[in-house]
């Protein structure tokens, strides 16, 4: 079935520094990719999404660009502040099917 | 406010007792969606609604768990007989349109804040 992969572990980083979180997902066709994110003691938010391959999603300086060649739709971001502290999930929708399948998600912390 | 809202945000249970969760979407809303979150993982698909019809419930791990949306507004998800396994964090979203048909454009899922259910 269809299968969302992240990065093992929680991501500390120092403020301003780079963010990577990778993402790797199986499924057949072509599905839509997603980042959610969840700050604390709040809901599922959607973060970006990109509907087809080369696509590149962005919002609040984060980006993603969906390749298919690599299965994969790893989020970035250039210069991380305090308030990017969540966690991040990545999610994938195939077709005219509405459920979402996610990762297990990575907690972010960014130190001052 | 406007979002998606559930009832009640924390619920203890002994093992064994009947709980009913419940999810408030934003108003208008078509299509409604419940999802389990076990510590320390993702989102895991329940069951899906379109109005009061359930078109999906592929994703309840077992006949112990049931939902319903009667008026296609509120839903509430119920499990009997509750289990240790069951504790998790329950998640509502609702999104405005229905199955789309395949393809087309996205038609965002707006989460509630969620149910933390712990059974001892």
């Amino acid at each position: 079935g269809d299968s969302v992969t992240q990065m093992e572990g929680p991501v500390t980083l120092s403020e301003e520094a780079f963010l990577t979180i990778n993402c790797t997902y199986t499924a057949t066709g072509y599905p839509s990719l997603f980042w959610y994110v969840q700050y604390p003691g709040e809901g599922l938010q959607l973060l970006l999404k990109a509907t087809k391959a080369d696509d590149k999603g962005s919002n609040k300086g984060f980006e993603a660009t969906y390749r298919k060649e690599t299965t994969s739709f790893h989020l970035e971001k250039g210069s991380v502040q305090v308030s990017d502290s969540a966690v991040y999930f990545c999610a994938l929708k195939r077709g005219g099917n509405n459920r979402l399948a996610f990762g297990k998600g990575n907690q972010v912390v960014v130190i001052p | 406010g406007a979002g998606v809202s559930q009832s009640p945000r924390y619920k203890v249970a002994k093992r064994g007792q009947d709980v009913a969760l419940r999810c408030d979407p934003i108003s208008g809303h078509v299509s409604l969606f419940w999802y389990q979150q076990a510590l320390g993982q993702g989102p895991e698909f329940l069951t899906y609604f379109q109005n009061e019809a359930q078109l999906d419930k592929s994703g309840l791990p077992s006949d112990r768990f049931f939902a319903e949306r009667p008026e296609g507004s509120v839903s509430t998800l119920k499990i009997q007989r509750t289990q240790q396994e069951d504790s998790a964090v329950y998640l509502c979203a609702s999104s405005a349109k229905g199955t789309s048909g395949g393809g087309g454009v996205y038609n965002e899922q707006f989460f509630g804040p969620g149910t933390r259910l712990t059974v001892l």
